[in-house]
This record gives structure tokens, sequence and C-alpha cells, in this order.
């Protein structure tokens, strides 16, 4: 079935620090993995993607990989600041039903 | 340029009355996903609608209902509430259908809470 499995469900680190959260995906089919941040009672919003036919893509302190043959992409923040600290989704496109499956999400804590 | 607009942002309803929620797109989109998204969850996929046709429907029963109009804007329509519809409801416009990748812009979200 369609599923898209992410881990860790929170994560705490210390502000500079680098923090990183996996997903895998069961549809061989999905062809684009987004991330999202959403802040406590605010709208998902788009920080990253990626399509399949790249396996890295980074923009400045974020950056996404994505392995095919394995199923997984992962989000990477480096030197995290307090204003990371949110919950984050992965999703994947699920090709011809139109629809993006998303994980459960991280709750993601930077502490100061 | 606006972005996705939802009406109302919070309302409360009883089990078994009817609801219907409002999405205005972002300009120049065509293509409108709706999105439940349980307190502590993901958004799961209830339907998305292209040029004013259903294209595309997830698990959700036949009471979630929905429609576009020309100007692209959306409802959907929840009947006969139960407690578990108790969510955040997410509206996304797209450019084009998700399933030619577009990405998706989500507005605010309506909070219902059913009693």
């Amino acid at each position: 079935g369609e599923n898209v499995e992410q881990h860790p469900s929170t994560l705490s680190v210390q502000e500079g620090d680098s923090a990183v959260i996996k997903c895998t995906y069961s549809d061989s089919a999905s062809n684009y993995f987004p991330w999202y941040k959403q802040e406590l009672g605010k709208r998902p919003q788009l920080i990253i993607d990626i399509r399949s036919n790249v396996g890295e893509k980074k923009d400045q302190r974020i950056a996404v990989t994505l392995n095919k043959t394995a199923k997984h992409f992962s989000l990477h923040i480096t030197e995290t600041q307090p204003e990371d600290s949110a919950v984050y989704f992965c999703a994947a496109l699920i090709q011809g039903a139109q629809k993006l499956v998303f994980g459960q999400g991280t709750r993601l804590t930077i502490n100061p | 340029e606006t972005g996705v607009t939802q009406s109302p942002t919070h309302l409360i309803k009883t089990r078994g009355q009817q609801v219907t929620l409002r999405c205005s797109s972002q300009s120049g989109h065509n293509t409108v996903s709706w999105y439940q998204q349980a307190l502590g969850q993901g958004p799961q996929f209830i339907f998305q609608y292209y040029r004013e046709e259903e294209n595309g429907r997830g698990n959700f029963p036949p009471r979630f209902s929905g429609l576009q109009f020309p100007n692209y804007s959306s409802e959907l329509n929840v009947n006969a509430l139960e407690l578990d519809d108790s969510a955040l409801y997410l509206c996304a416009s797209s450019p084009l259908k998700t399933g030619n990748t577009g990405e998706l812009f989500f507005g605010e979200g309506s909070r219902l809470t059913v009693l």
C-alpha cells in the first residue's frame, strides 16, 4: 500500500548542531518528495523538494538527499537556529492518484 | 498575488450536523486539494479538484464531498459529522495537477471541532 514512514518522531539538538530526519516510502513509482515545516497553529510551508532525477538538493542550510533504490530520503539542517524549531513533514507523490502521502511528522526542538 | 485563503478559521459543530468549508486558490492556480490533519498527525488526502471535476480521492467516506467553481475556488462539505471529524482541514492549490508534480501551497486551514 501507499505509506511514508518518518523518523524520529521527536528530535532535540543544541543550537548550531545538525539535525537529520529520515523517511522511507513504499510506492516505487513516486517521483516527487517535498518537505514541509509547520509551526504551531500555522499552515505547512514547503521548505525544499526533490525530484527523482537527482540525488541531492541544497538550499543554504537545508539539504535533501534521495536514494531511489532504497526508497529513502532525508532532510538535513545544518547550523540549527531556534527558529528551526517546528514540526517537519516529509511526503511522497503517489503517481496516478493525484495525491501526496505525508509522514507522521518530526517535532524538532533547538535548544539554545 | 494573493495566497490560498480559507474560511472559516475555526468552527464548532455537534455530531450529526453538516459543515461547509471554503477555499480560494492562489491566483493562477487551477487545482485544489483538500487534506485533513488530525492533532499530532500528518495531513491525509481527501480529494483533489481540477477544472471543476474530482480528480483523485483518498480513503474518506462519501459524506465528504466537494465542489470547484469556475473561478477555481472550492468547497468541502461534510455530512453527518462524527467526533473523529475534529481536525484541521487544509486546502492546497497548485498550478498543475499534483500528478504533474506541481508544488502545493497550503492555506492556514479551518479548525473543526465536533462535540
